[in-house]
């Protein structure tokens, strides 16, 4: 099936400092990634799209300033996070759509990254 | 915005029980996913309803789509401890990007 990498799967970092964090389809390709945020217990909150070649759509209430989202190809798309303050400690996890399911089966699903844990000290 | 009532939030049964899980809204989705989460993992799909009136099976699970496609259900039979864990229910609106929006969760624990 298909498979989602998250990279790294969890950082520490000092506050102040940036945070990279990558998101790969490992056998398709996505022309739509979906950055989301998850506090402990909670749901998913959606963040933003990011889409391949062109710039990110943000959610309402997310500083585009602040999480950079770079789609550079159809298999990778990465946020970073700037200036990272401890309030931005959270699981953070990416998700794709298969585009070619997308065009073959309705209601085709997301698949899923395992998260990043960020922990701002 | 597209909201989605999931309840009950927190729900700690015995093994062996039965119990339902629902997810309800206003609006109509094009579709409608159900995920499991373990703790320190991403969502894993269990399944993807897309008729309305769509009845899915998966062993011991029993997924329902409400025929106006606004809401839908999730039965567990004989629950079990391995049935742990966070449930999401998730709509998909229409257009090319397929944005999904998430109910809260429930949190389920089976007691052995």
């Amino acid at each position: 099936g298909a498979v989602v990498s998250q990279h790294p799967s969890r950082v520490i970092c000092k506050s102040g400092t940036s945070v990279k964090i990558e998101c790969r389809s490992l056998d398709f390709q996505a022309t739509t990634m979906f950055w989301y945020r998850q506090f402990p217990k909670q749901s998913l909150m959606l963040m933003a799209t990011s889409n391949e070649g062109s710039k990110a759509t943000y959610e309402q209430g997310v500083e585009k300033d602040k999480f950079l989202i770079n789609h550079a190809s159809l298999t990778l798309s990465t946020l970073t996070v700037t200036s990272a303050h401890p309030e931005d400690s959270s699981f953070y996890i990416c998700s794709a759509r298969d585009e070619f399911q997308r065009t073959v089966v309705r209601g085709s699903p997301l698949h899923f990254g395992n998260g990043t844990r960020l922990t701002v000290t | 915005t597209q909201l989605l009532e999931q309840s009950p939030q927190f729900l700690s049964i015995q093994e062996g029980e039965n119990l339902t899980v629902y997810c309800n809204s206003s609006s109509v989705f094009s579709s409608l996913q159900w995920y499991r989460q373990e703790p320190g993992e991403g969502p894993v799909l269990l399944v993807t309803v897309v008729t309305g009136g769509e009845v899915k099976k998966l062993k011991r699970l029993t997924f329902q789509f409400g025929d106006a496609r606004k809401d839908s259900s999730l039965h567990i039979t004989a629950a079990q401890p391995g049935d742990t864990g966070l449930y999401l229910c998730a709509g998909a609106s229409g257009g090319s990007n397929y944005k999904l929006t998430f109910g809260k969760g429930t949190l389920l624990t089976v007691n052995p």
